[in-house]
């Protein structure tokens, strides 16, 4: 059963800090990794894609990816009250793109 | 703009009275999928279609069908809604071989009365 993990939260930070969110996959062969936002009531909203060890960095978003710790973080660089939200982390095992989805990590950031 | 549409944004319906969901794409892509959310989970991938080929989840339950009469077009039909089933459920596509992303429609929230 291939699983994505996430803390639910809420992940509280103050307007302007760094919000760090986190997630682990069970599956060592996942190839594509995502990070959505979905705010109350609406649908998720691709924020971020990595494929590959490292950073990738767009604008105040950076993912991070260590496939050897099975692990994928998302860095929101100085906090805004509209960035809260949840965020849910997609893992692909490739085939045809199917996307296993973790719960959602609920980030509220305080003006 | 290209984008998923999703009708109606909001569905209500009785208990065992057949419902059905359209979504339409202006994207082009060849692969659409139907997800189930229900409030704080993650969103649970109920098929998809890769053109007209479908391809149905092992725990979908029967009571859901899809069809999808052309690349721009998917319904998700529920033959007889149980009051388990309101949730929100979600449309995406992609391009099959481009990077896995997945774009979704804004949802329809389908209570169940």
């Amino acid at each position: 059963q291939k699983e994505v993990e996430q803390n639910s939260g809420p992940l509280s930070v103050p307007e302007g800090a760094i919000a760090s969110l986190n997630c682990t996959y069970s599956d060592r062969v996942s190839q594509s990794f995502f990070w959505y936002r979905q705010y109350s009531g609406k649908s998720p909203e691709l924020i971020m894609s990595i494929y590959s060890n490292g950073d990738k960095e767009d604008g105040r978003f950076t993912a991070q990816l260590n496939k050897a710790s099975q692990y994928v973080s998302l860095l929101i660089r100085d906090s805004q009250p509209s960035d809260s939200a949840t965020y849910l982390c997609a893992v692909s095992w490739g085939g045809f793109q199917k996307l296993v989805f973790g719960t959602g990590t609920r980030l509220l950031v305080s003006p | 703009d290209a984008m998923v549409i999703q009708n109606p944004r909001y569905q209500v319906t009785q208990f065992g009275k057949p419902v059905t969901l359209s979504c339409s794409q202006t994207l082009n892509h060849n692969v659409m999928y139907w997800y189930q959310q229900k409030s704080s989970q993650a969103p649970k991938l109920l098929f998809h279609y890769y053109d007209k080929d479908f391809n149905n989840e092992a725990d979908t339950p029967d009571n859901f069908q899809s069809r999808r009469p052309n690349t721009s077009f998917c319904f998700l039909d529920i033959r007889s809604p149980g009051l388990g089933d309101a949730a929100m459920y979600l449309c995406a596509t992609s391009i099959l071989g481009r990077n896995d992303e997945q774009f979704f429609g804004p949802g329809t929230r389908l209570t169940v009365l």
